[in-house]
């Protein structure tokens, strides 16, 4: 697509529930990454993938979040028995890919899903 | 770990005024980014630079690696400008190497 794309914009659920996010990156991206926001602060690092394995999930805050990547496109962040705290707005992002030494290359960002767990 | 620190977190000014938003960081870096974020949550890439100034329409973006501070200025600011303005460093170890500022909040008055 032209565009990062992010469904559902918007999902309310409640506590205990189970949630997935899903991402399309810009076609050829091969880097793709998710970041979470809270109101007032900037993104923080979940999880990035290199093609279709995770290549750091370090920032997945517990075993409640995984994300998979099958064929190195779409991505889907997946979230178990949701917390009140899991509501925040989380941003998904592309880039042509991420070199050791160089970083990211320029980023670019969907609309993000706003996920709200009453 | 990098530490980001923008300011000011918040800026109110008249349409027109020349905005200067600074972003200071502690580690060195491979790049910096400077990206716009509109109510709603999109995110949009303004700038990404490793060294000296780059330009685009009335945004100009500077970095100095020897200081670790760089600065995103807005000529001619407009209304339509008003917006979060986010600063990212990259320590060019992956992903996991971006860390992102809180963000400065803009508001250009009619």
């Amino acid at each position: 697509g032209a565009g990062v794309s992010q469904t559902p914009s918007n999902k309310v659920t409640e506590k205990g529930k189970y949630v997935e996010l899903r991402c399309d990156p810009i076609s050829g991206h091969t880097a793709l990454y998710w970041y979470r926001q809270s109101l007032g602060q900037g993104p923080e690092f979940l999880i990035y993938f290199q093609g279709t394995g995770a290549a750091d999930d370090s920032g997945l805050p517990n075993d409640r979040f995984f994300a998979v990547r099958p064929e190195g496109s779409v991505s889907t962040l997946k979230i178990q028995r949701t917390e009140r705290g899991d509501s925040a707005v989380y941003l998904c992002a592309s880039s042509l890919e991420v070199i050791a030494g160089v970083g990211t290359g320029e980023l670019f960002f969907g609309e993000g899903s706003r996920l709200t767990v009453l | 770990k990098n530490e980001v620190e923008q300011s000011p977190q918040n800026l109110t000014a008249q349409e027109g005024e020349f905005i200067t938003i600074n972003c200071s960081y502690s580690v060195g870096i491979s790049a910096l980014h400077w990206l716009q974020q509109h109510p709603g949550g999109g995110i949009v890439s303004l700038f990404m630079l490793s060294s000296g100034k780059k330009k685009h329409g009335r945004l100009i973006a500077t970095i100095n690696i020897q200081e670790k501070h760089s600065s995103l200025h807005i000529t001619a600011s407009h209304p339509r400008d008003s917006a979060v303005y986010i600063c990212a460093v990259d320590s060019g170890g992956g992903a996991d190497g971006l860390t992102f500022g809180k963000g400065t909040h803009l508001i250009i008055q009619p």
